[in-house]
């Protein structure tokens, strides 16, 4: 069965620094997103894109942040300048449509500990 | 503003037993669909199960079933025949039809413990 590849799946990072979280989704699925769930706490939503574009972002989605799909199968998210409370799991999922009953399909997530 | 509620923190079942994990959600929106995730202690998030708006019926996906009241604005994930490999966290979440991105509304989760 396809599935949503996420790189690397630990990221040790110094506070400042910029962090590139990779990942690969599902390879017949136009819509991609990024959530983060801090340990503990429940998921949440960062950003989704479509057609090389942003869709929607929610307000922890700031300037530091930033989505980019290089090429044809690659999805990534950038941290510009890591702060301590970045530090959380970060999934990558893909969907075949953005209609209510299209299940977004999740990576294995990246845990990104910033030191 | 739409809104997952997951009122149970922590559940215990005994292996081969039922289990409910309850689940309500508040939208404006008429057209909408409800998900539910697993996430083990590994990390991944795992879907297992999909209830429409407009589905007259619950839901069923071999030992889980969604007990969807549209009028109590409820969508509650039944497992039945408890495995030890059922425990897990157990997130319910929503999705708009029309919203623009498709983005996931996630509730706080339930973790499960199947005792044997």
């Amino acid at each position: 069965e396809p599935e949503v590849t996420q790189t690397p799946s630990h990221q040790v990072t110094q506070m400042g620094q910029e962090v590139i979280l990779r990942c690969v989704p599902i390879s017949n699925h136009l819509y991609f997103y990024w959530y983060r769930q801090i340990l503990g706490q429940k998921v949440e939503f960062l950003v989704s894109f479509y057609n090389n574009e942003i869709s929607e972002k929610s307000e922890i989605f700031d300037d530091q942040f930033s989505v980019e799909r290089p090429d044809g199968s690659n999805f990534t998210l950038k941290i510009r300048s890591t702060k301590l409370e970045d530090s959380a799991m970060y999934f990558c999922a893909s969907s075949g449509g953005q209609s209510s009953n299209q299940p977004q399909h999740f990576g294995d997530g990246t845990r990104l500990s910033i030191l | 503003a739409q809104k997952i509620t997951q009122t149970q923190p922590g559940m215990f079942v005994q292996e081969k037993e039922a289990v409910t994990l309850d689940c309500t959600y508040d939208t404006s929106d008429p057209s909408y669909g409800l998900f539910w995730y697993k996430q083990p202690s590994s990390g991944e998030m795992i879907f297992l199960i999909y209830q429409g708006s407009y589905d007259q019926q619950n839901a069923t996906e071999g030992r889980y079933s969604l007990n969807f009241q549209k009028a109590r604005k409820s969508a509650n994930l039944v497992i039945s025949a408890s495995q030890l490999g059922d425990s897990a966290m157990y997130f319910c979440a929503m999705r708009q039809m029309y919203n623009q991105g498709g983005k996931l509304i996630f509730g706080q989760g339930t973790e499960l413990s199947v005792k044997p």
